[in-house]
Parts: C-alpha cells; structure tokens; sequence
C-alpha cells in the first residue's frame, strides 16, 4: 500500500479556495489516487479519483503531478458545510481503501 | 435509491457478549465492505466480498470476528466473546464494478463495557 503524506490540519475562509495537498511517493503504476472526506459523525463520502490528467467534477477538481507523487485536492469556493477531514487513498479501482490520518479541513465564516 | 444502511447504529454490550450488525448496500452494488474507525483515526479495513466470496479479510480480523453475504446482497459482521478493544464505529461500503467510487454507510458504533 502507499504511503500517503497530507497537513494535518488546514484552515480557509469561507467562499474562498482551497487547496489541499498530497504526498504520495510510492504509488504504484496503476493506483488511482481517490480523495474521500468525512464530515463530523458521518461516514466518508467519495469525492474525486484521477490517474494522470486532471479531473474536474461538481464537487471539486484534482490535480496530479505529472510523476504522479502528489496531487492537490482543490475545492474551488469553500463554504462551511465543506469543514471535514479529507483523506488522499492511492488504491487500484475497486480494491479497499487506506486511509491515513488526513487533513482536518477548518473553515471560517 | 436509499444508500448503504446499516443496523443497528448505536450497540452497547458488556464484555464477553456476541454482537452481530447488518450492512445493506446500495441494490445491484456486486461488492461491499467492512471497515473499523476508533476515535481520531481513519477507517481501517476489515474485509471485502465480491457477491457473496469473501475476497479479502485484513489481519486486523481475529478468530472472533466473521462475515458473510450469504445471497450476495445484506452482509453481517460478528464479533464473539466482545472486548472493550473492539469498542469503535464499524462502517459498511458499497460499490459497482463499473465505478470506484465506495458509498459508505453510517455506521454502527459499538460500545463494549
């Protein structure tokens, strides 16, 4: 399983941008990298996937380096009910997720 | 379409008792799985079926827990002669073989006293 590196915690003001970033160094070749992230006392909810190119979806967009060891969660305007942890999973399509410690995502009204 | 549901959502049991929960996935959903979270942690995974085989089973599984997908649809976790270790939430997902995406359930949180 790869590794994953993320922030612990982030903070943004709301309707503004987010980034969140992504280490992910040991990768396999076909591992997609899948973002999940989990609101307070819910179960985590899919958010985006990507293998090499770009991805856009209602949501939120993912970027990966073109060595695909990072990537970056974007959320384009950050609203409170995105305040979660995010969590960044290299996995092959279908197969169990890791889940890492994440990024605890604090927005401000 | 209702989501993956899962019960009961909240089980208290004193130590030593069996405890079995139901995961129903999303309806035409071929693969569904068992994941364990204990507070300020991420979900860990417990085991995978594809229809009714069970494909995976992670180490973090003992002897005292089992599961089935007897017909392929609801599966049940059980977990005999209960620990006050295995108090967390327990968590069901559920996926197409045509999408990646897994849809989680809410949960189940057992606590053992």
């Amino acid at each position: 399983d790869a590794k994953t590196t993320q922030p612990n915690s982030m903070e943004s003001n709301e309707e503004e941008p987010v980034h969140l970033p992504c280490n992910h160094s040991t990768i396999s070749g076909t591992d997609y990298i899948h973002w999940y992230r989990q609101l307070p006392s819910q179960g985590p909810e899919y958010v985006i996937h990507g293998l090499t190119s770009n991805v856009n979806n209602r949501m939120a967009s993912l970027a990966i380096a073109e060595d695909r060891k990072s990537s970056t969660l974007i959320l384009h305007r950050a609203t409170l009910r995105d305040a979660a942890v995010y969590y960044c999973i290299p996995a092959f399509g279908g197969n169990k997720l890791v889940f890492g410690a994440g990024t605890i995502l604090r927005v401000k009204s | 379409d209702t989501g993956v549901s899962q019960d009961p959502r909240h089980k208290i049991t004193k130590r030593g008792q069996n405890v079995t929960f139901r995961c129903d996935p999303i309806s035409e959903h071929n693969r569904l799985y068992w994941y364990r979270q204990t507070l300020g942690q991420g979900p860990e995974f417990l085991t995978y079926f594809q229809n009714e085989a069970q494909l995976e089973k992670s180490r973090l599984l003992s002897d005292r827990f089992s599961a089935e997908r007897p017909k392929g649809s609801f599966s049940t976790l059980e977990i005999q002669r209960t620990e006050q270790g295995d108090s967390a939430m327990y968590l069901c997902a559920s996926s197409s073989h045509r999408v990646y995406e897994q849809y989680f359930g809410p949960g189940t949180r057992l606590t053992v006293t």
